[in-house]
C-alpha cells in the first residue's frame, strides 16, 4: 500500500515566523488532504489538495503529484497554530493513510 | 450539516467489558471509515463502508472488533473483551464518494477515548 511520510518531526517556532511542512508519499494518489488536529483531538480539515496549489489565509499547500511530494506553508505563524499536522494520501478507490505527523509548538 | 458526530466521546471500562461506540456521518455521505489513533501517532485505518457494505477491513481489526452499518446510516463499532492494549481514540470519519478512483474530501469527528483499566 500507499507510504506518507512527514518532515520534520518536530519544529519550534518563534510567534510570526514562516514555515515549511514537507510529505511525501510513495504512489499516485487521487486524494490527498492535511489535517490540524488540535488538543481535543479533532482532525480539521485544512486542504484537499491531490494536485496544484490552494492559499486560505497565512495557510497554503502545494502538492506535486508528479514528483510524489507535498508541501504546507505556514506564515506568520501564532500560537494558535500548534498543534499536529498530518498529511493523509490515498490511492485508487479508498482509504487514506495517515504520516506520523508534524508536532508544531509556536511560542509567544 | 452537523458534521460527523461520535457517541460516546469518553468511555472509561473494566478489561473484558465490551464497548460500542456509535457514528453518525454527514448526511448523504455514501463512504464512512473508522481509525484508530494511539498518543503520539497518527490514525490508523481500522475499516470502511460504502453505503451498507463493509468493503475493507485492516488487520488491526482482530476477530475481537465488529463494525455494522445497517441501514447504510449512522455505524457502530464494537470491542469484545477489552483488554488494555485497545485504550485508543477512536475515529470516524465519511465523505461523498462517487465512481472508481474518485478522490473526495474525508471530514472526520471528534473521536471517542477509550480508556481499558
Amino acid at each position: 500500500g500507499i507510504q506518507v511520510e512527514q518532515s520534520p518531526p518536530d519544529l519550534i517556532l518563534q510567534e510570526g515566523a514562516n514555515s515549511t511542512l514537507r510529505c511525501n508519499f510513495s504512489d499516485s494518489v487521487n486524494n490527498l488532504q492535511w489535517f490540524h488536529q488540535n488538543p481535543w483531538g479533532q482532525l480539521i480539515n485544512l486542504f484537499y489538495i491531490p494536485s496544484g496549489t490552494k492559499q486560505n489565509g497565512r495557510l497554503s499547500a502545494t502538492t506535486v503529484a508528479t514528483e510524489r511530494y507535498s508541501l504546507l506553508y505556514i506564515s506568520s505563524s501564532q500560537t494558535t497554530d500548534s498543534g499536529v499536522y498530518f498529511c493523509a494520501a490515498s490511492g485508487g478507490y479508498n482509504k487514506l493513510i495517515f504520516g506520523a505527523g508534524t508536532r508544531l509548538a509556536v511560542h509567544p | 450539516d452537523t458534521g460527523v458526530s461520535q457517541d460516546p466521546r469518553h468511555k472509561i471500562t473494566k478489561r473484558g467489558q465490551n464497548v460500542t461506540f456509535r457514528c453518525d456521518p454527514i448526511s448523504e455521505h455514501n463512504r464512512l471509515y473508522w481509525y484508530r489513533q494511539t498518543l503520539g501517532q497518527g490514525p490508523e485505518f481500522l475499516t470502511y463502508f460504502q453505503n451498507e457494505a463493509q468493503l475493507e477491513k485492516s488487520r488491526l481489526l482482530s476477530d475481537r472488533f465488529s463494525a455494522e452499518r445497517p441501514k447504510g446510516s449512522f455505524s457502530t463499532l464494537e470491542i469484545q473483551r477489552t483488554e488494555q492494549g485497545d485504550s485508543a481514540m477512536y475515529l470516524c470519519a465519511s465523505s461523498n464518494q462517487q465512481g472508481a478512483f474518485a478522490g473526495n474530501t474525508i471530514y472526520f469527528g471528534e473521536g471517542s477515548w477509550l480508556t481499558v483499566v
